[in-house]
C-alpha cells in the first residue's frame, strides 16, 4: 500500500516556542493532505485540509494563525504550531488519498508533541 | 456537516466470542464508510471498508454492514482473539473536500483470554 511518513515522531518544546511537523508520501503524489488531532482516549478531529499550491482550508475553531499549513509540493505538507503553549499537546496525524478517484486514506504514523 | 455516532465507546468481550460495533451518520451523500483499527500510539490502520452500493462485505473474520436508508454500518468481528483489542473507528465519506473522513468517537474493544 502506498507510505505516509511523519517527522518528527516525537518532540517536547518548551512554552512559547514553534514547532514544525512534516507530512510525507513517499510513493505517491498528493494534492490534497489533512491534519487530524488525537487527545488521549479520543478521537481524530480533523484541524484542517492542506492543498497543494493553495491556501489550507480550516475547520471551525481551529485558529489558521496558529496552526501554519504549507503544502509547497505534491508528496509534502508541514503544519507548523506556532507560540505552542501545555494545551497544544496531543498527537499530530497527517493523511492522504493516493488519487481524486480513491477513497482510500493513508495516515502517517503521527507526532507526539508536548508543550512544557 | 457529517455527524457521525458510534457505539458503545467501550467492549469488552471473551476470546471466542463476537463484537459488534455501530455507526450512524447523518449526511445522506456519503458514500464511503472505512473501519479502522488503531493501537495505543500508533497510527489507524484501516481494516475493512464499504461503499453505498454494496450492502455487506466480508474479509475473514471481520464482516461490516450498511443500510443507507436507516444511515448506520456495523462493523462485526467474530471469534475474537486477545490481539483484536485496540480502538475502533468508524468513519464517513462523501468523496467532496478530498475525500475527507468524518470519525466517529471510537471503540475500546478489549477480549479477554
Amino acid at each position: 500500500g502506498a507510505v505516509v511518513s511523519q517527522h518528527p515522531s516525537r518532540v517536547i518544546c518548551k512554552s512559547g516556542t514553534s514547532v514544525k511537523i512534516e507530512c510525507r508520501s513517499l510513493d505517491f503524489q498528493a494534492t490534497t493532505m489533512f491534519w487530524y488531532r488525537q487527545f488521549p482516549k479520543q478521537s481524530l478531529m480533523l484541524m484542517a485540509t492542506s492543498n497543494e499550491g493553495s491556501k489550507a482550508t480550516y475547520e471551525q475553531g481551529v485558529e489558521k494563525d496558529k496552526f501554519l499549513i504549507n503544502h509547497a509540493s505534491l508528496t509534502l505538507s508541514t503544519l507548523t504550531v506556532t507560540s505552542a503553549h501545555p494545551e497544544d499537546s496531543s498527537f499530530y496525524i497527517c493523511s492522504a488519498p493516493t488519487s481524486g478517484l480513491s477513497y482510500e486514506q493513508y495516515f502517517g504514523p503521527g507526532t507526539r508533541l508536548t508543550v512544557t | 456537516g457529517e455527524n457521525v455516532e458510534q457505539h458503545p465507546s467501550t467492549l469488552s468481550v471473551q476470546e471466542g466470542d463476537s463484537a459488534v460495533i455501530k455507526c450512524t451518520y447523518s449526511d445522506s451523500a456519503s458514500n464511503y464508510f472505512p473501519w479502522y483499527k488503531q493501537e495505543l500510539g500508533k497510527r489507524p490502520q484501516l481494516i475493512i471498508d464499504i461503499r453505498s452500493n454494496v450492502g455487506e462485505k466480508k474479509d475473514q473474520r471481520i464482516a461490516v454492514t450498511l443500510n443507507k436508508t436507516a444511515k448506520h454500518f456495523s462493523l462485526h468481528i467474530t471469534e475474537t482473539q486477545p490481539e483484536d483489542s485496540a480502538v475502533y473507528f468508524c468513519a464517513a465519506s462523501t468523496g467532496n473536500a478530498g475525500n475527507m473522513l468524518t470519525f466517529g468517537g471510537g471503540t475500546r474493544l478489549m477480549v479477554k483470554p
